[in-house]
């Protein structure tokens, strides 16, 4: 069973901070990391797959960097907004038939 | 474009009833995976299917079955339902069913075991 761990579980952040949250993973046979968001009453949203060790992937204020030797990646959030508040969501592949979801990071951005 | 449709949205059944979820994903995506999510947890794996082959299989008991149709629909199947098996239940679509690629979900099917 693969141990894919998120931190922190949850984060209350206010309107105009910029924040940061973890993934951990395996680092033997990796072959891909997904993030998504999932906002309440909506679908899981892809927002990155990272196959390569020291990829960085940016998408507006949201961006993400990959370490497969580490096995870390981290998610940033600069200057978060109230839309921001989600649960983010790390998944790892190990080249095998399955993704691996982590736990989630519930972000809440306060007003 | 429609994305990724699941039926029903919300389902009520009794303890060792059968149940049926259905799925159809984006057109022109081949594959379709199946994702189990218990309250205050990730999704966890329950299947993949890509050109109507079980590509993956999660560790569910053999209650749990699903297939894959010509026209890359899929449905999920579960007998002798637990309370246990009380769940979110998403379905996800993908181009390829490669690890390497953007899984496009659903909005789930929220069920309940009495």
């Amino acid at each position: 069973i693969l141990n894919v761990e998120q931190s922190p579980q949850s984060l209350h952040v206010q309107e105009g901070d910029s924040t940061n949250f973890t993934c951990s993973f395996p680092s033997s046979n990796f072959y891909a990391l997904h993030w998504y968001r999932w906002e309440t009453a909506k679908s899981p949203e892809a927002l990155f797959v990272m196959t390569l060790n020291g990829d960085e992937k940016k998408k507006g204020r949201i961006s993400a960097t990959l370490n497969t030797k580490e096995g870390y990646s981290y998610l940033y959030i600069k200057g978060s907004q109230p839309e921001d508040s989600a649960t983010y969501l790390c998944a790892f592949n190990n080249a095998g038939n399955m993704l691996t979801f982590g736990g989630g990071t519930r972000l809440m951005v306060k007003p | 474009d429609a994305g990724v449709t699941q039926s029903p949205t919300h389902l009520i059944k009794t303890r060792g009833q059968h149940v049926t979820l259905r799925c159809s994903p984006i057109s022109g995506h081949k594959s379709v995976s199946w994702y189990q999510q218990v309250l205050g947890q990730g999704p966890q794996f329950i299947f993949q299917y890509y050109e109507k082959e079980e590509r993956g299989r999660g560790n569910f008991p053999d209650r749990f079955s699903a297939r894959q149709f010509p026209n890359y629909s899929s449905e999920l199947n579960v007998n002798a339902l637990l309370l246990g098996d009380s769940a979110l239940y998403l379905c996800a679509s993908s181009y390829s069913g490669s690890f390497g690629e953007k899984l496009f979900f659903g909005s789930g099917t929220q069920l309940s075991v009495l």
